[in-house]
């Protein structure tokens, strides 16, 4: 089937340290890949996408590479500020009867100053 | 510039009630989709629309109906509330490709008690 694996959260770091949160998927075709981020009381809002294998998705000096011999889409940003505090969510778009987004479990992410 | 459009926003049922709740998105997609959010779990399909008058499935519809009269409203029923269905439900829609992001509404959060 169709799945999304992410790293248990929650992660928890200091201001300007790097972030890597780990992201894999199953999937039976050729999906898209997205990462989400849902900031408190709000919906999930786009933060990158990469639509085929080696695409790197950046945006907002967040980055992910679509690695297809790994099935993975790993998050990561060289230095988090505390408004990056937010839960983070990967997704796979895949086509079965309908274009389908699945999720993965979420992450969130605790930025101390 | 209202995109998607979510109400209620909060809502308390007792057990054996009944409620609907109401999406509207103005921006002509033809797709659409309910999800609910749950603690660890991420968010999980309930129903999908690929276009007026259609509805499937999704991974865990059970409890619950819709229906897509309109291209720009989706809704969702549940005709005798349990308290399992105590979540948080988001309403999405997209364009009908398989690398377009999902446009989210702000969220209803749901007791049953």
């Amino acid at each position: 089937g169709n799945s999304v694996t992410q790293m248990e959260g929650p992660v928890t770091l200091s201001e300007e340290a790097f972030l890597t949160i780990n992201c894999t998927y199953t999937a039976t075709g050729y999906p898209s890949l997205f990462w989400y981020v849902q900031y408190p009381g709000e919906g999930l809002q786009l933060l990158l996408k990469a639509t085929k294998a080696d695409d790197k998705g950046s945006n907002k000096g967040f980055e992910a590479t679509y690695r297809k011999e790994t099935t993975s889409f790993h998050l990561e940003k060289g230095s988090v500020q505390v408004s990056d505090s937010a839960v983070y969510f990967c997704a796979l778009r895949i086509y079965t009867g309908g274009f389908k987004t699945i999720f993965g479990a979420g992450t969130r992410l605790f930025v101390k100053a | 510039n209202a995109g998607v459009t979510q109400t209620p926003k909060f809502r308390v049922l007792k057990t054996g009630q009944s409620m609907t709740l109401l999406c509207a998105q103005d921006m002509n997609h033809e797709y659409m989709y309910w999800y609910r959010q749950d603690p660890g779990m991420g968010l999980r399909l309930i129903h999908y629309s690929v276009g007026e008058g259609t509805t499937a499935k999704g991974e865990v519809p059970d409890g619950y109906n819709v229906s897509r009269l309109k291209k720009q409203n989706f809704l969702l029923g549940l005709e005798s509330a349990a308290p399992s269905q105590t979540s948080v439900y988001f309403c999405a829609s997209s364009y009908s490709t398989g690398n377009e992001k999902l446009f989210f509404g702000s969220g209803t959060q749901l007791s049953v008690l």
